[in-house]
């Protein structure tokens, strides 16, 4: 089983829709918790840490829920830019070492 | 204010060669961390660097060295190289701490053929 799981998708989802996907999780000492966005054949972009008692930047809500090891990424109103790979990170605050997701694609569809 | 840098941007190699991957962290980072990605995957973590020194290490062989200077820049060495090793090779630099989220530069795609 992977450290970090994530549905790689796609999800095909129209402009202006809600869209949601979770990580999971195997280790249960993970204590950080980030989202990055990648488009194609680029670098890694922060998108927000995740925090325990959840965040919120703009239209984008992260939340973590550590009974089911998951965390979760929430986009309101979704614009044809936010089509790209979102990938899901954790770490142990033992363990300077992230452990990364395979990335969810995500399309959106005018 | 500038971010991460990495250099070369592309790089063709063949089997048995060797490469050197540069990185210099963004302004007020202190901590080196290198990946490697292949395509479809998140990426893996190679090592990471702080103090000059190599302060963890992921699962990659001995053939994948690093060094970081008193400047904070990094550089990856990968010998005896194997197709396999073809890949985006990611530097993310952080300041230093756990909580501390990293931030990439733009990569390095190497090509062995």
């Amino acid at each position: 089983r992977k450290e970090v799981e994530q549905d790689p998708g796609p999800f095909n989802v129209p402009e202006g829709a809600t869209v949601a996907f979770n990580c999971t999780y195997s280790n249960s000492a993970s204590q950080s918790f980030f989202w990055y966005r990648q488009d194609c054949r680029k670098e890694p972009k922060l998108l927000m840490s995740v925090y325990s008692s959840g965040n919120e930047d703009g239209r984008f809500t992260a939340q973590l829920n550590r009974a089911s090891q998951y965390i979760s990424l929430l986009i309101r109103d979704s614009k044809l830019s936010d089509s790209a790979t979102y990938l899901c990170v954790a770490r142990m605050d033992s363990n300077y070492q992230l452990i990364w997701g395979a990335g969810t694609k995500l399309i959106i569809k005018p | 204010d500038a971010g991460v840098t990495q250099s070369p941007t592309h790089l063709i190699k063949t089997r048995g060669q060797q490469v050197t991957l540069r990185c210099s962290p963004k302004s007020g980072h202190d901590t080196v961390s290198w990946y490697q990605q292949a395509l479809g995957q998140g990426p893996q973590f190679i090592f990471q660097y702080y103090e000059e020194e190599e302060r963890q290490r992921g699962n990659f062989p001995d053939r994948f060295s690093g060094h970081q200077f008193p400047n904070y820049s990094s550089e990856l060495n990968v010998n005896a190289l194997l197709l396999g090793d073809s890949a985006l090779y990611l530097c993310a630099s952080s300041q230093t701490g756990v909580n501390q989220p990293q931030h990439f530069g733009d990569g390095t795609r190497l090509s062995i053929l």
